[in-house]
């Protein structure tokens, strides 16, 4: 089952940043919190993940908590093209993944 | 990132017919594929997780007579729909990762659709 519980959907301006949280207060000590997102009628797309630090890369950053229990991921521009569905997973590295609900992310001009 | 290919993307097939579906890893070297399903307006659910060279593990509810997995190198997976049924319509996903890297790849997905 999936450890984590993001919102449904979410709405961002374009050219704004589009700040999506994932709760996973269940959370082992060897899981990282790894980010995809899925457009329509197309495989996930891998956008970063991390285990305690704060990642960035091209794509987004990654904002894990002290404690672990949450993390956001940040789009610092987002564009028309970010309109997906948004996965937050928690796994150890190599392990299943066993996907949640996701944020559906409406990018509006 | 890794490239992930998926071979048919789209098959319409009868009912009671087979279908095989192919995944490889185009360069890299995947110890692991995994199998997903996605029903529309719905979630990735796991089917079965399957190592180069030995049995697949299959998720709780999935039939492993029925979802057939052979994972014979390190670049191929395929999953074999037996006797598909219309109720075994789906998008199916495959994903791979290596032992040196810590994300799963995806393959684009191929799309069931049983008359």
């Amino acid at each position: 089952d999936a450890k984590t519980t993001q919102p449904p959907s979410m709405d961002c301006a374009e050219g704004r940043a589009a700040n999506l949280p994932c709760n996973h207060s269940t959370i082992s000590g060897n899981e990282y919190v790894y980010w995809y997102r899925q457009i329509h009628s197309q495989g996930p797309q891998y956008i970063i993940h991390g285990l305690k630090n704060n990642e960035t890369n091209e794509m987004a950053s990654l904002i894990i908590t002290e404690d672990r229990k949450s993390s956001t991921l940040i789009l610092p521009h987002a564009t028309l093209r970010d309109t997906a569905v948004y996965y937050c997973i928690v796994a150890p590295t190599g392990n299943q993944f066993y996907f949640g609900t996701g944020t559906s992310l409406t990018v509006i001009p | 990132g890794a490239v992930v290919s998926q071979h048919p993307s789209r098959v319409i097939c009868k009912s009671g017919t087979s279908v095989k579906i192919e995944c490889r890893s185009l360069d890299f070297q995947a110890t692991t594929m995994f199998w997903y399903r996605q029903f529309p307006k719905q979630s990735l659910m796991l089917m079965a997780t399957s190592n180069e060279g030995s049995k697949a593990t299959y998720e709780q509810g999935v039939e492993k007579d029925k979802f057939l997995i052979n994972h014979a190198s390190l670049t191929l997976s395929t999953l074999t729909v037996t006797s598909a049924h219309p109720e075994d319509s789906s998008f199916y996903i495959c994903s791979a990762s290596s032992g040196t890297k810590n994300e799963q790849f995806f393959g684009p997905g191929t799309r069931l659709t049983v008359l």
